[in-house]
């Protein structure tokens, strides 16, 4: 079967730098993707990773290492607004793709 | 670009009753639509994928007699939750995406649904 696994609950202040690690198991393996949702609204998009490395999308950074089923989310300069809950998501093929979700991580910023 | 929109944005029905939600891509065709649902404090739960023009794929353990999708257009896919009950009370999210799957989903901003 397909799984995710990432932290529950991360708590940083104003200012720092915070990575919210996600390990997954899963066959056909396609890509990796990581979601911010606030409370009471929609997922939204925040990066991708089909190859091994690092991408950067401004205060957001996303690592993918497909040997080790490993990825994390980057957070630099953190701000207030960016207390959210942040899934990690794995794309798939098996005949179709699809995407599964993470548990979600809830990242509390404090001043 | 890449907007995809969701009504009704909120929903109260009573017991019984069939609620219709409809997902929209405004700005691009979309070839493949998913449904999701999210309990409170909870993940994403994908429900089933859609795809223009053909039948829905269902995951697991979600009854395709209950929850109705239907793909009629590349911008266009509902789903309709039939003979509603509480315990169907939740977000229902849609996503689409260009391609069949692969690429970046962009989601809808999601139908809050209350059966009492």
């Amino acid at each position: 079967g397909q799984s995710l696994e990432q932290p529950s609950e991360v708590t940083a202040v104003e200012g720092a730098i915070v990575q919210i690690n996600c390990t997954y198991q899963t066959s056909g393996f396609y890509g990796l993707s990581w979601y911010q949702q606030h409370d009471g609204g929609a997922p939204t998009f925040l990066s991708y990773n089909g190859l091994d490395g690092l991408e950067e999308t401004g205060r957001f950074s996303s690592f993918l290492s497909r040997s080790d089923s490993y990825g994390y989310l980057l957070l630099q300069e953190l701000q207030m607004k960016d207390s959210a809950s942040y899934f990690c998501a794995v794309s798939y093929n098996t005949g179709g793709f699809k995407t599964i979700f993470g548990a979600g991580t809830r990242l509390f910023v404090k001043a | 670009g890449a907007v995809v929109s969701q009504h009704p944005s909120w929903v109260i029905c009573k017991s019984g009753t069939s609620v219709k939600i409809e997902c929209r891509s405004l700005d691009f065709q979309a070839t493949t639509m998913f449904w999701y649902r999210q309990f409170p404090k909870q993940s994403l739960m994908l429900m089933a994928t859609s795809n223009e023009g053909s039948k829905a794929t269902y995951e697991q353990g979600v009854e395709k007699d209950k929850f109705l999708i239907n793909h009629a257009s590349l911008t266009l896919s509902t789903l309709t939750v039939t003979s509603a009950h509480p315990e169907d009370s939740s977000f229902y999210i849609c996503s689409a995406s260009r391609g069949t799957g692969e690429g970046t989903q962009y989601f809808g901003p999601g139908t809050r649904l209350l059966v009492l």
